[in-house]
C-alpha cells in the first residue's frame, strides 16, 4: 500500500499569504492519479485538483498543484477567508485509493 | 445537477452488520465512464476509502475491509449500497458516497453530504 505523508500537520498563515502544502508518497505514484480536497467543518470533502496539476471545475486559479513521482504540492496563492480548511491529498494504485492525512490551514 | 444522497441507520450494535444507501439523480447511474462508491471519516480523523463499484457490478474494496464489505448497485432503482459486517465502535465514522472518475485519471469529483454512523449497543 502506497502511504502519503502531508507536511506540514498544521500550516498558520494570513490572508492574501501564499500557502504551500506538500505530500510526499511511499513510492512512485503515477501523476494522473493525484488528487487534492478541500474540506471544511461539516461538510463533505470537495475536489480541487485531479491528474496532480488540473483544477476541477469552478475552482479559482489561485489554486495550482504541482509535483511527480513521490512529491506533490498543492499551492494557494493570496489566500481568501473561505480558503481555511483541510486539505487531503489522494492517490490511486493497485486498485485503491490512500488519502494523506491531511494539512489544516488556520488563520494567524 | 448530480446529487448523491446517502440514507440508512444512524446507530448499529456491535457486531451487526451495517447498511447504507447512496440515490443518485441528475444523471444516467449506467454512464459508463463513472465508478461509484463510499469514503469514510471517524470522528476527528481523516478519509479513508471503502470501496467502489462500476454499474455492471465489478467492485474494488480497500484490502483493510474486504473481508467485512459488500458493495452492490441497483440500476433500475439509480441506487448502490453499502454493507460493513462486524461492525465494532471502531466503524463510527461520517460515511460519504461519491462518484468517481476512472479513466486515465482517478479522482472522486460528486459527493454525497454524508451520513453519520455510531456503532454502540
Amino acid at each position: 500500500e502506497i502511504v502519503l505523508t502531508q507536511s506540514p500537520g498544521t500550516l498558520s498563515l494570513s490572508p492574501g499569504e501564499r500557502a504551500t502544502l506538500s505530500c510526499r508518497a511511499s513510492q512512485t505514484v503515477i501523476s494522473s492519479y493525484v488528487a487534492w480536497y478541500q474540506q471544511k467543518p461539516g461538510q463533505a470533502p470537495r475536489l480541487l485538483i485531479y491528474g496532480a496539476s488540473s483544477r476541477a471545475t469552478g475552482i479559482p486559479d489561485r489554486f495550482s498543484g504541482s509535483g511527480s513521482r513521490t512529491d506533490f504540492t498543492l499551492t494557494i496563492s493570496g489566500l481568501e477567508p473561505e480558503d481555511f480548511a483541510v486539505y487531503y491529498c489522494q492517490q490511486y494504485s493497485s486498485s485503491s485509493y490512500t488519502f494523506g492525512q491531511g494539512t489544516k490551514l488556520e488563520i494567524k | 445537477q448530480l446529487q448523491l444522497q446517502e440514507s440508512g441507520p444512524g446507530l448499529v450494535k456491535p457486531s451487526e452488520t451495517l447498511s447504507l444507501t447512496c440515490t443518485v439523480s441528475g444523471d444516467s447511474f449506467s454512464n459508463n465512464n463513472y465508478y461509484w462508491g463510499w469514503v469514510r471519516q471517524p470522528p476527528g480523523k481523516g478519509l479513508e476509502w471503502i470501496g467502489n463499484i462500476f454499474y455492471s457490478g465489478s467492485t474494488y474494496y480497500n484490502p483493510s475491509l474486504k473481508s467485512r464489505v459488500t458493495i452492490s448497485v441497483d440500476t433500475s432503482k439509480n441506487q448502490f449500497s453499502l454493507r460493513l459486517s462486524s461492525v465494532t465502535a471502531a466503524d463510527t465514522a461520517v460515511y460519504y458516497c461519491a462518484r468517481y472518475w476512472q479513466n486515465y485519471y482517478y479522482y472522486m469529483d460528486v459527493w454525497g453530504k454524508g451520513t453519520t454512523v455510531t456503532v454502540s449497543s
